[in-house]
């Protein structure tokens, strides 16, 4: 089974602080996303990326930024926490469309709490 | 411009009952569906998926209905049980990318 791995359940920052949320994959997949989900707003793209070092703005990009150096490492960085980007954090991974293997799988998610 | 659409943010059904789930998309390149399921504190699981080329798929107590005229889809549950008690997502993509696109989701609760 594929797994994604995000480093830390729940996480509690101050305002202003740099927060790196980690995400690993093990299967090789190519595409890796980053979303955020809030009560009645569903889940929301962040960032995704299809490639090594590659990276593309999804919905909701303002105030985060993304590193791929790695194939199975997806790292989301929030430049400066505020209490709005309070959210529960999640990171999938996929493979190419046509190979066989459809949708996303995701980590078990993240709980950030900005104060 | 919410591509993706569930209309219901709640349902609330019997155990043994029918749950029926419903999405509605208004993007017409989408040809592939997808619902997940979703517990608290924990990352969404793909739970049942149908092409376009399809317009029904079955998986145990889980079947898909897809109508593409209508643009509309739903979710059925047969018979309900009170684990199924979530929250759903409906989910989207085209063969021209690799994106899927969310709807805000609903929660489903079966009572005992």
């Amino acid at each position: 089974d594929v797994k994604v791995t995000q480093s830390s359940r729940y996480l509690v920052k101050r305002t202003g602080e740099k927060v790196f949320l980690e995400c690993v994959q093990d299967m090789d997949h190519e595409n890796m996303f980053w979303y955020r989900q809030d009560p009645g707003l569903g889940l929301r793209l962040i960032y995704f990326s299809y490639d090594v070092k590659m990276k593309e703005k999804g919905d909701i990009p303002e105030g985060y930024s993304v590193s791929r150096e790695k194939k199975e490492r997806f790292s989301l960085i929030l430049e400066s926490a505020s209490t709005n980007q309070t959210s529960m954090y999640l990171c999938a991974s996929s493979i190419m469309r046509g190979q066989g293997v459809e949708g996303y799988t995701f980590g078990s998610g993240t709980r950030l709490t900005v104060v | 411009d919410q591509q993706v659409k569930q209309n219901s943010p709640s349902l609330s059904v019997q155990e043994g009952r029918i749950s029926i789930l419903n999405c509605d998309y208004t993007n017409s390149m989408f040809d592939y569906f997808l619902w997940y399921k979703k517990y608290p504190a924990e990352g969404p699981t793909f739970l049942i998926s149908i092409s376009s080329i399809k317009d029904k798929n079955e998986d145990g107590r889980f079947t898909v209905f897809l109508n593409k005229s209508a643009k509309h889809l739903s979710l059925h549950i047969v018979p309900s049980q009170p684990g199924d008690s979530a929250v759903y997502f409906c989910a989207a993509s085209a063969s021209s990318n690799y994106k899927l696109t969310f709807g805000k989701g609903t929660l489903l609760t079966v009572n005992p």
